[in-house]
This record gives structure tokens, C-alpha cells and sequence, in this order.
């Protein structure tokens, strides 16, 4: 089981929708971040938030809108999103935003853009 | 940037048989972690090594951290099909985020 919960597990969308992608962790953790994986490919940084205040975006599109309502809560907006943006995006929270701390992993939401 | 090499790409073994992989860095590192796949899973921190030569143990896995801190492996004795998955190196050298490397793709033949 994993703790760090997102929802929805599985997510189709056209290129106009407008959806949210949410997660959640109640493992007190000051840093969240969200990841893009393609397959067979490793996990590919998109934002990192700490202490609930976005400290890197690493040149994701403005398609793609991140916010942290609060320390336990990450939501990733999503607009007008183009058929290459289809992947497994992975929530993961640590402990604080150190580089040295453990990531843990969400399960993911699996996104299909037609 | 820094650059990250992990390898072999993919493994394929007869359960029992060992594996390793391997993980090289362009630079010196301040630690490494390790992390494991399953097939349609997410992934599962496994480890962290932070001192140079250090060795730490799980059961049948061995992880090892270079002398210079730019290297690691992750050793499996005796493979079972649990062990089947993508193994990934992620790189910290300092106040930067972890940088993944590419994973080695272990397949475990029954």
C-alpha cells in the first residue's frame, strides 16, 4: 500500500478538456513533486513544491498548472494538453526538499490524450 | 548537466542466476538512491548510500558506492521472479534535484 494516494488512476481526455490531477499524503512531508514517466523511460522531474511554495518548475509548458492548497495536498491542472503529453504522472513527497531525502511514490495517474 | 549511465539496459535471467547493475556519474556525488519498478507499478526507494566505498545489504542485495563517489551498483544473488522490474539509479550532487538514470530492466525466467 502506497501513502501517498493520487487520484484518478486512470485519466482520458480530448485536447480542450480541462481536468485536475490530485494527491495526497498524510505522512507530515514538506516537499511534493510532481513527475512525468513515459514508458520504458525513468521518471522525468516536472515541479517540485516546498513548504507549500513552488521552488522549481523545471520548464514545464503553461498547459500543465501545479498548486498546493496545503502541506498534505498537490494538484496539477491540466489544458488543453497535446497527444505527446500522454505518460504516467507520478506524484512523490520527502520529508523536506534536501536532495538527500527518500522520494515516495504515488501509483499514478495514467493519461490518454485523444 | 550531469550526466548519468546506467547499464545494461535490460537483463534477462534464469531464476537463480545473479545480477548486477551499474551506475555511473560525470561527477562526484553527494549520495545515491536507488529505486525499484515493478511492471505497472510506481516507484519504491530502495536505498541510500552517502559515504564513499560504502557497502549496504537487503537481504540478497548488495549495494555498493564507489571509492571517488561517482559509481554504484546494485548486485542480486540468487534472482527469484519478485525481483523482476526496472531498477533505477537517482543521482544527488548537492542542492539539486535527483536526476534518474535510464534503469536496467530486469526479466527473470522461471
Amino acid at each position: 500500500d502506497t501513502e501517498v494516494t493520487q487520484t484518478p488512476k486512470h485519466l482520458v481526455m480530448g485536447m480542450t478538456n480541462k481536468k485536475s490531477l490530485k494527491c495526497e499524503q498524510h505522512m507530515g512531508h514538506r516537499a511534493m513533486y510532481w513527475y512525468k514517466q513515459k514508458a520504458k523511460k525513468p521518471p522525468e522531474l516536472m515541479f517540485v513544491y516546498s513548504y507549500e511554495k513552488l521552488s522549481i518548475n523545471e520548464s514545464v509548458p503553461s498547459r500543465f498548472s501545479p498548486e498546493c492548497p496545503n502541506s498534505s495536498l498537490l494538484n496539477l491542472h491540466l489544458h488543453a494538453l497535446q497527444p505527446e503529453d500522454s505518460a504516467l504522472y507520478l506524484c512523490a513527497s520527502s520529508r523536506s526538499q534536501g536532495f538527500d531525502q527518500p522520494q515516495h511514490f504515488g501509483d499514478g495517474t495514467r493519461l490518454s490524450i485523444l | 548537466g550531469q550526466q548519468v549511465m546506467q547499464i545494461p539496459q535490460y537483463q534477462h535471467v534464469q531464476e537463480g542466476e545473479d545480477f548486477t547493475t551499474y551506475c555511473n556519474s560525470s561527477t562526484t556525488l553527494s549520495n545515491i538512491q536507488w529505486y525499484k519498478q515493478r511492471p505497472g507499478g510506481h516507484p519504491v526507494f530502495l536505498i541510500q548510500l552517502v559515504k564513499s566505498g560504502e557497502v549496504k545489504k537487503q537481504k540478497r542485495l548488495t549495494f555498493q558506492f564507489g571509492e571517488a563517489k561517482k559509481n554504484s551498483s546494485l548486485h542480486i544473488t540468487a534472482t527469484q521472479t519478485t525481483d523482476v522490474g526496472t531498477y533505477f539509479c537517482a543521482l544527488n550532487s548537492g542542492n539539486t534535484p535527483l536526476v534518474f538514470g535510464k534503469g536496467t530492466r530486469l526479466s527473470v525466467i522461471a
